[in-house]
This record gives structure tokens, sequence and C-alpha cells, in this order.
């Protein structure tokens, strides 16, 4: 299968500031990339689909302002959680696509703690 | 919407014991069924992918079926081992590669 790369895979911040996720297709062309939220104990939700050009497309219930999605090149979406919240806190994790795939693939995941 | 439900919510049995986690899905409209491993604070790895038009697929000791009809996934997990231990989750492919996913099955392979 492809490789899917999702970096830091950690990471403490400050409430108030941001913080940027990467999310690298390593030897295919994306051009669909998935964000998803995962709470405790929970399942994976859906917060945006964004294909490379185009804004990001949000889930309902998703702020837009505060999830700042970028998907500026058929191998990269950043997600940048914008002042950051304890509440934020959270297990995010990319997956990406092209047509040559019938399934998607996930990155490793990023652990976010806002403190 | 998709709704996925997986039954049990978790479950523990001694190694060797075969595993069976269920899973069911609301519209059967799917385009492909995927059945996930997730480690504590780890991310996903890709286990089986049933496309819509299969009935089944094994891989080692795992085998997934699929009944689109009455909109239910198993797996099966034989001669279970302790490095099974793990959620397992299954997901609910469109045909825009969105996934909707249940909660998961949390296993516990006692030695």
């Amino acid at each position: 299968g492809a490789v899917v790369s999702q970096h830091p895979s950690r990471v403490i911040c400050k409430s108030g500031t941001s913080v940027k996720i990467e999310c690298r297709s390593l030897d295919f062309q994306a051009t669909t990339m998935f964000w998803y939220r995962q709470f405790p104990k929970k399942s994976l939700m859906l917060m945006a689909t964004s294909n490379e050009g185009s804004k990001a497309t949000y889930e309902q219930g998703v702020e837009k302002d505060k999830f700042l999605i970028n998907h500026a090149s058929l191998t990269l979406s950043t997600l940048t959680v914008t002042s950051a919240h304890p509440e934020d806190s959270s297990f995010y994790i990319c997956s990406a696509s092209s047509g040559s795939y019938t399934e998607a693939f996930f990155g490793q995941g990023t652990r976010l703690t806002v403190v | 919407k998709q709704e996925v439900t997986q039954i049990p919510a978790a479950l523990s049995v001694p190694e060797g014991e075969n595993l069976v986690l269920n899973c069911s899905f609301t519209d059967s409209a799917i385009y492909n069924l995927q059945w996930f491993r997730q480690d504590p604070g780890k991310g996903l790895t890709s286990l089986l992918l049933i496309q819509s038009s299969q009935r089944e697929q094994t891989s080692g000791r795992l085998n997934a079926s699929l009944d689109k009809s009455s909109g239910r996934s198993t797996l099966y997990i034989a001669a279970s081992q302790p490095g099974d231990s793990a959620t397992y989750l299954c997901a609910v492919i469109r045909s825009d590669y969105k996934l909707s996913f249940g909660a998961g099955t949390t296993v516990t392979v006692r030695a």
C-alpha cells in the first residue's frame, strides 16, 4: 500500500498558541486528503475534506476558522489549530487518497495536548 | 447519514480462542469496508479491505466477511494471541473515500 506520513506524532502547546500538523503522501499524489479527530474511547470523526488547490470542505459543527486546512500540493496537506484551548486536546489523524487506489491511506496520527 | 455500530465494545478471551468481532451499518450503499487495528496512543493499521462486490477477504489468521444486504461485516481472528490485544475498528467507505467509523471493539487476549 501507499505511505502517508504525519508530523509531529506528539505536540504539547500552551493555550492561545497555534499548532500546525503536516500530512504527506510519500509515494503517490493525493488528490484528496481527509482530517479526522478521535476523542478518548470514541470513534474517529471526520473533520474536513481537502482537495488540492481548493478550499477545504468542513463537516457540520467543525469551526473552519479554528481548524485551518491547506492543501497546497498533491503531496502535502496541513491542519493548523489556531488559538488552541485545552478542549482541543485530542488525537488527530489524516488520510490520503487518489483515483489510483480503492482505499485511503492513513498517517500515524498526532497527539495534541494543550496546557 | 451512515451509522456504524460495533458489538461488543470490549472482549476478553484466553489465548488460543477464536475471536468474532461484529460490525453493522445502516446504509448498504457502500463502496468498500475496511477493518483497522489501533494500539493505545497509536495510529491505524489497515488489516483487511473488502470491496463492495466481494463477500470476504482473508489474510493469515484474519478473515472478514461482508453482507451488504443485511448491513453487516464480521472479523474473525483465529487462534488468538496476546499480541492481538488492541482496538479493532470497522469503517465503511463511500465512493468519495470518506470513512464512517464504528467506535471499535477493544480486545484483550489473556496469556
